[in-house]
């Protein structure tokens, strides 16, 4: 156990639904990454927050939106759901600013239908 | 752009056996990282080892060792004394030094054999 939770395990959607997903990073991390892996775009850094502020972006759509809270648990927005987008979402943490030991939790999977 | 180029999909090995698993990657940069995760049956990423690139000793965590080669980019791990646990896909994943934009490769899937 990594000490990262991730809600909820799996999830079922339908197109142009919105979700939430939930990361609660492990206790003392600031850092929180997320993560999307799918079967057409492999694995994808989507954004990194740091004691509640965006500091790195990579590939994620305007579609999607992230967030940190006072008390570092994170959250990932995905709206307009579209069929590509049923994935593996993984969060990640980790004490410092720089991704060189994070932790990732189990994931949730999402399928669009 | 940065990529990460793993040219084997698939490769098995018998347990206790040795395997090299291989990585190139594209950078222009000189100070980055390297690493390897481990993703199980079970999903979950685990960070096997990782390289500084301003490190020029290769890494080494138990029976995981790599091979940095970096003049010609090119980032090998091997696993040595192979046990059925180690069954897995394998990424490997490469992240500019203070940019956390981490880049993976498509992973190869290792299978260990009784």
């Amino acid at each position: 156990d990594s000490g990262v939770t991730q809600t909820p395990k799996h999830l079922i959607t339908a197109t142009g639904q919105r979700v939430t997903l939930r990361c609660s990073p492990r206790s003392g991390d600031l850092s929180v990454y997320w993560y999307q892996q799918s079967l057409d775009q492999g694995l994808q850094f989507l954004i990194q927050y740091y004691n509640g502020e965006e500091r790195a972006k990579g590939n994620i759509l305007e579609r999607f939106s992230a967030q940190q809270f006072p008390d570092l648990h994170s959250e990932l927005n995905l709206s307009s759901l579209e069929l590509g987008d049923s994935a593996l979402y993984f969060c990640a943490s980790s004490v410092m600013r720089e991704n060189t030991e994070a932790f990732f939790g189990q994931g949730t999977r999402l399928t669009v239908v | 752009a940065q990529t990460v180029t793993q040219s084997q999909p698939e490769m098995s090995v018998q347990e206790a056996e040795t395997v090299t698993l291989s990585c190139t990657y594209d950078t222009s940069e000189n100070n980055y990282y390297l690493f390897w995760y481990k993703q199980p049956p079970s999903r979950q990423m685990i960070l096997v080892i990782r390289q500084e690139a301003y490190k020029q000793q290769n890494a080494t965590e138990n029976r995981f060792s790599v091979n940095f080669q970096k003049a010609a980019k090119s980032f090998s791990l091997k696993i040595s004394d192979s046990q059925l646990g180690d069954t897995a896909m394998y990424f490997c994943a490469f992240m500019r030094h203070n940019n956390n934009d981490m880049r993976f490769g498509a992973g190869t899937r290792l299978t260990v054999k009784p």
